[in-house]
């Protein structure tokens, strides 16, 4: 079966600070592979998709970055982490683009 | 602009009865609609789906009806039990946009005992 992993589950950064989180997924191949933010009271905000190694779709301008080095691992960076980036971050894949996105359990993200 | 919307920010239901969630969209380009439940500290799970060319589907206690004249979903658990408390997210996607759902901001259900 496949299972989908998300690291940390908690981060806490100081502004300025660089970031890194992970994602890796199992049990499948060429996954299409998903960032989302929800922020507080607010729905989910996609941030970057990749149907492949190396290609990625940014959803919105901001402060972070994403980079899909291998087949089944997505991850999400920034240089320089700004107050407005806090928040739930979430990762997720599907067989397809039609198809129903699988979640990861998410990291909760506070910049000090 | 929400393209997603889903109103009530919450929603409490005695046990055994019906829950009624409601989501209503804007994109008449929307053709795939998708319902999440979140429980806290973790991802949200894949619930229900429904395509354009029917206006019910139906597993188990989840129903999800469209309405595409009134641009309009709902989910109805029937018999709500205490385990349904949870965030629930509707979703649409269209063929035009590579199929990328867009969510909603979430309703809150609470199953009393």
């Amino acid at each position: 079966s496949q299972t989908i992993h998300q690291w940390p589950a908690t981060l806490v950064q100081p502004v300025g600070s660089p970031l890194s989180l992970e994602c890796t997924v199992e049990g499948t191949s060429n996954p299409n592979l998903y960032w989302y933010r929800q922020a507080a009271g607010r729905g989910l905000q996609l941030l970057f998709y990749s149907v492949g190694i190396g290609q990625i779709s940014s959803e919105v301008p901001q402060n972070l970055s994403a980079s899909r080095p291998q087949d089944r691992q997505f991850i999400l960076s920034s240089k320089k982490l700004l107050l407005s980036d806090s928040g739930f971050y979430l990762c997720a894949w599907s067989s397809g683009l039609n198809q129903p996105q699988h979640f990861g359990d998410g990291t909760r993200l506070s910049i000090l | 602009d929400q393209q997603v919307k889903q109103n009530s920010p919450s929603l409490s239901v005695q046990e055994g009865r019906i829950s009624i969630l409601n989501c209503d969209y804007t994109n008449s380009m929307f053709d795939y609609f998708l319902w999440y439940k979140k429980y806290p500290a973790e991802g949200p799970t894949f619930l229900i789906s429904i395509s354009s060319i029917k206006d019910k589907n139906e597993d188990g206690r989840f129903t999800v009806f469209l309405n595409k004249s009134a641009k309009h979903l709902s989910l109805h658990i029937v018999p709500s039990q205490p385990g349904d408390s949870a965030v629930y997210f509707c979703a649409a996607s269209a063929m035009g946009g590579s199929y990328i759902p867009t969510f909603g901001r979430g309703t809150s259900l609470i199953v009393h005992p």
